[in-house]
């Protein structure tokens, strides 16, 4: 089936520093969503991505799509102590049925 | 807009029990989607549903577990009899339709420990 490598599974970071995660897919995807998933809490849509190529950016989030449809990144600028959670990438196989990343967590020290 | 819904939030049982969770999706989403997430991991999908049939059960541990979406709105899913890999927390999620384009919408979850 279809599977989503995601990498690091964990990240520390000094608040105000950079943060990226990174999903691979060994099989070219129609599509990429991210999720954020805080502590204790559930799994929220953050945006989804469709064109080989695209950039797609939320205030001090930007997610990219690589040109083969094959992985996809999510880079945080200037962290802060309320980006902290998991972060999954998912992708669905040819049935639509998705399958998500093992997640990076993300810790931001203050 | 209410969210999904989901009950218990809690549930503590010894295993070879049975358990049963509740989930009312979005008005109007036709998907609804039982995810399992152990610890540490990412959501796994269990079971999807269209309306009140059933998409993909592929990942479902059929001679255990069960769901139904039987008026295609509520759903409920089912483990009998429960073992000690079943502690996790148990997500519902709903969509518009099953296409990969919608984006979904998960529910609190159940947090499920089996002792």
């Amino acid at each position: 089936g279809q599977q989503v490598m995601q990498i690091p599974q964990y990240q520390h970071v000094q608040e105000g520093e950079d943060f990226t995660t990174y999903c691979n897919s060994s099989t070219t995807l129609s599509n990429i969503q991210w999720y954020k998933q805080r502590p204790g809490g559930h799994p929220v849509f953050l945006i989804q991505l469709v064109k080989s190529g695209e950039v797609k950016k939320q205030k001090r989030l930007t997610f990219q799509f690589g040109e083969a449809k094959k992985n996809s990144s999510l880079h945080i600028t200037a962290t802060q102590t309320t980006d902290v959670g998991t972060y999954f990438c998912a992708a669905p196989n040819t049935g639509n049925q998705f399958y998500f990343g093992t997640g990076t967590s993300l810790t931001v020290i203050p | 807009e209410a969210g999904v819904a989901q009950s218990p939030r809690y549930k503590i049982i010894e295993k070879r029990q049975s358990v049963a969770f509740w989930c009312n999706p979005i008005s109007g989403h036709a998907t609804l989607y039982w995810y399992q997430q152990i610890l540490g991991q990412g959501p796994k999908l269990l079971i999807q549903f269209q309306n009140n049939g059933v998409v993909d059960d592929s990942q479902l541990p059929k001679d255990r577990f069960s769901a139904e979406r039987l008026k295609g709105v509520d759903s409920t899913l089912k483990i009998q009899p429960a073992k000690l890999e079943d502690s996790a927390v148990y997500l519902c999620a709903s969509s518009l339709d099953r296409s990969s384009y919608n984006e979904q919408f998960f529910g609190p979850g159940t947090r499920l420990t089996v002792l």
